[in-house]
């Protein structure tokens, strides 16, 4: 079956540092990646959309120069926090479909927890 | 009002028992559903995932859409403990295109199988 793979699985950081987050794509081919964000005891939220070879689509509220998220190739997308802060703790998971046609379903990776210092 | 909205539970079933999940949605416009099940720092898991009325059913799995009443639901039969998670229900606008990602999560419901 369809494979995301997200790493790494968890990072400590300390504040005012950058981390990047890969998102790959195993066995399948993604032209659109998805990042999302989960907070403690809460649902996930779409941050952005990483489209292949253009920018990136952000929600409502997702400043787009703290999170830089790159798709530079159908099956790796990475998502970079910039500055760091307590805040931006987190369990961000990415999740992809296949570019083949048809209805494909959407496959998450294991996410990554973020704790920063 | 949330778009979707989910029971959070905690719900708590013995083994064996039929388990039913619910969510229902303000959106009429919602044309793709889908049921995850996300163990502890855990990715999401895609259990099930429809786009008309009516049910689908996997296994020991069965997945209801009621477009006219905004309603859906997920029934587990025979419930194990390994079914212990929290379920998420997710829905979006179109079955295809980039719009398809942006999907909308209701808050999950934790489940509990004791032996």
């Amino acid at each position: 079956g369809a494979v995301v793979s997200q790493h790494p699985s968890r990072v400590i950081c300390k504040s005012g540092t950058s981390v990047k987050i890969e998102c790959r794509s195993l066995d399948f081919q993604a032209t659109t990646m998805f990042w999302y964000r989960q907070f403690p005891k809460q649902s996930l939220m779409l941050m952005a959309t990483s489209n292949e070879g253009s920018k990136a689509t952000y929600e409502q509220g997702v400043e787009k120069d703290k999170f830089l998220i790159n798709h530079a190739s159908l099956t790796l997308s990475t998502l970079t926090v910039t500055s760091a802060h307590p805040e931006d703790s987190s369990f961000y998971i990415c999740s992809a479909r296949s570019a083949a046609p048809g209805n494909s379903p959407l496959h998450f990776g294991n996410g990554t927890r973020l704790t920063v210092t | 009002q949330k778009e979707v909205e989910q029971d959070p539970g905690p719900l708590s079933v013995p083994e064996g028992a039929i388990v039913s999940l619910n969510c229902t949605y303000s959106n009429s416009a919602f044309q793709y559903f889908m049921w995850y099940r996300q163990y502890s720092r855990k990715g999401p898991e895609l259990l099930m995932y429809t786009y008309s009325s009516g049910n689908k059913e996997d296994g020991r799995f069965t997945a209801q859409v009621d477009k006219s009443s905004k309603y859906i639901s997920l029934f587990i039969r025979d419930s194990q403990p390994s079914d212990s998670a929290t379920y998420l229900c997710a829905m979006s606008l179109n079955a295809g295109g980039t719009s398809y990602g942006k999907l909308t999560f209701g808050q999950g419901t934790i489940l509990t199988v004791h032996p």
